[in-house]
């Protein structure tokens, strides 16, 4: 069975720093997915960046980008200069793209900003 | 970017009440749509894949008789928890899939359900 596991279920971090939160997986398949989610406090679940596992090159988006080291089965996200918004609860989140779109969970990480 | 909608936000029903939950795609056709159960402080936990025209697909452990998909049109789910129970209390979340080359799930805000 695929899990994803993320160790460290608190974060905290200063206002304007950098901050990294850890996500590691477990497959024996080569073609995948892998996802940040963002839940904020209003609870609605946010896409913040993807992974294909085909792609070598680390996916970023502005602030956002990921560590993603296919054969340690790891899958970091780096959050530079953390703003009061980024505080959430942060799940990471795999996908086979045989699995007919399935995501399966992190436990998530809760991220908090202090300012 | 795509919206999903989905309504109500927040139902306090009685014992022995059903509850149906609607999910709608706005923008978008959506052929596969998915309804999650979150506990407090913890992970979504899937509990069934929702496809346009066919049965529901459940995970293993949620009873199907008891949580009702119902997926009629390609931009409407919904869910339906039959005799509700407080051992039912909880927050559930609809997605659906944009298909296509990113193939990305997008999610409703979640409906906090409390039955007394």
């Amino acid at each position: 069975a695929q899990t994803v596991t993320q160790s460290q279920p608190e974060m905290s971090v200063q206002e304007a720093e950098t901050v990294t939160l850890s996500c590691t997986y477990d497959t024996s398949e080569s073609d995948y997915y892998l996802f940040w989610y963002k839940q904020p406090p209003s609870r609605q679940m946010i896409l913040v960046i993807r992974q294909e596992a085909y792609k070598q090159q680390n996916a970023t988006e502005n602030r956002f980008s990921v560590n993603f080291q296919k054969a340690a089965k790891s899958f970091s996200l780096k959050i530079s200069d953390s703003q009061l918004g980024d505080a959430a609860m942060y799940f990471c989140a795999y996908r086979l793209e045989t699995s007919g779109s399935r995501l399966t969970f992190g436990e998530g990480t809760q991220l908090t900003v202090n300012p | 970017g795509a919206v999903v909608s989905q309504h109500p936000s927040w139902v306090i029903c009685k014992s022995g009440t059903s509850v149906k939950i609607e999910c709608r795609s706005l923008d978008f056709q959506a052929t596969t749509m998915f309804w999650y159960r979150q506990f407090p402080k913890q992970s979504l936990m899937l509990m069934a894949t929702s496809n346009e025209g066919s049965k529901a697909t459940y995970e293993q452990g949620v009873e199907k008789d008891k949580f009702l998909i119902n997926h009629a049109s390609l931009t409407l789910s919904t869910l339906t928890v039959t005799s509700a129970h407080p051992e039912d209390s909880s927050f559930y979340i609809c997605s659906a899939r944009l298909a296509g080359v990113k193939n990305i799930q997008y999610f409703g805000a979640g409906t906090r359900l409390s039955v007394l």
